[in-house]
């Protein structure tokens, strides 16, 4: 069974550019999340998308958007990059009900803004 | 306010000791409890999870996990631990009718040989 795919592995872009990641999730989830891990703070949520629809967003400016498309797949975009958006990206998927069943992630994408 | 704490951002163990990491939570109700590892350079791998049932949960990796209710705990353990154990672990809670899950800080975990 393939895994969740995130692309691209690494993203450099320059302070005021937009940034576009994206993600697949497991075969049958429904449920795709977006989480920043920036050093050392941790693992913060951004969004969550099932069937289609944006289920919850975290504490960050709407400049960080996205969407799911059809085949559950994700996009998240950050527009307006500030320095301090250079992180870790992860993607988890899973089956809905988002509390009763773990989440797998993919590898990440990491994104730095000079 | 819901939230997850691991109290210790570093936790180092002699290969062959058990090791213990710690989880504490605030949610609303019935909590759903979660284990992840991450290796350098991945994502995050799941470990456990205590949705109800027995106290003492197994995972992958000879670990395990007891969900104390009385302490709002809910500890990962493991009886020998391995140099190759050595990753940083994540703690997370969820309740029924919560729309995302909350993470712990992350407790980076050192196995010596």
């Amino acid at each position: 069974e393939a895994g969740v795919t995130q692309s691209p592995t690494h993203l450099i872009k320059t302070r005021g550019q937009q940034a576009t990641l994206r993600c697949s999730p497991i075969s049958g989830h429904t449920s795709v999340y977006w989480y920043q891990q920036a050093l050392g703070l941790g693992l913060q949520f951004l969004l969550w998308y099932d069937e289609g629809e944006e289920r919850n967003r975290g504490n960050f400016p709407p400049r960080f958007s996205g969407r799911q498309f059809p085949n559950y797949s994700s996009e998240l975009n950050v527009n307006a990059l500030e320095l301090e958006d250079s992180a870790l990206y992860l993607c988890a998927s899973s089956f809905s009900e988002l509390t009763l069943h773990e989440q797998y992630f993919g590898p990440g994408t990491r994104l730095t803004v000079t | 306010a819901q939230s997850v704490a691991q109290p210790e951002d570093q936790v180092n163990v002699a290969e062959g000791n058990p090791l213990t990491v710690k989880c504490t939570y605030s949610v609303s109700g019935n909590p759903y409890l979660f284990w992840y590892v991450q290796y350098p350079n991945r994502g995050l791998q799941f470990l456990l999870k205590y949705i109800t049932g027995d106290n003492l949960v197994k995972g992958s990796y000879g670990f395990e996990a007891e969900f104390n209710k009385s302490q709002t705990s809910f500890h990962l353990k493991k009886p020998s631990a391995l140099v190759s154990d050595s990753a940083l672990y994540f703690c997370a809670a969820g309740y029924s009718s919560a729309s995302k899950i909350i993470f712990g800080s992350g407790t980076r975990l050192s196995i010596r040989p």
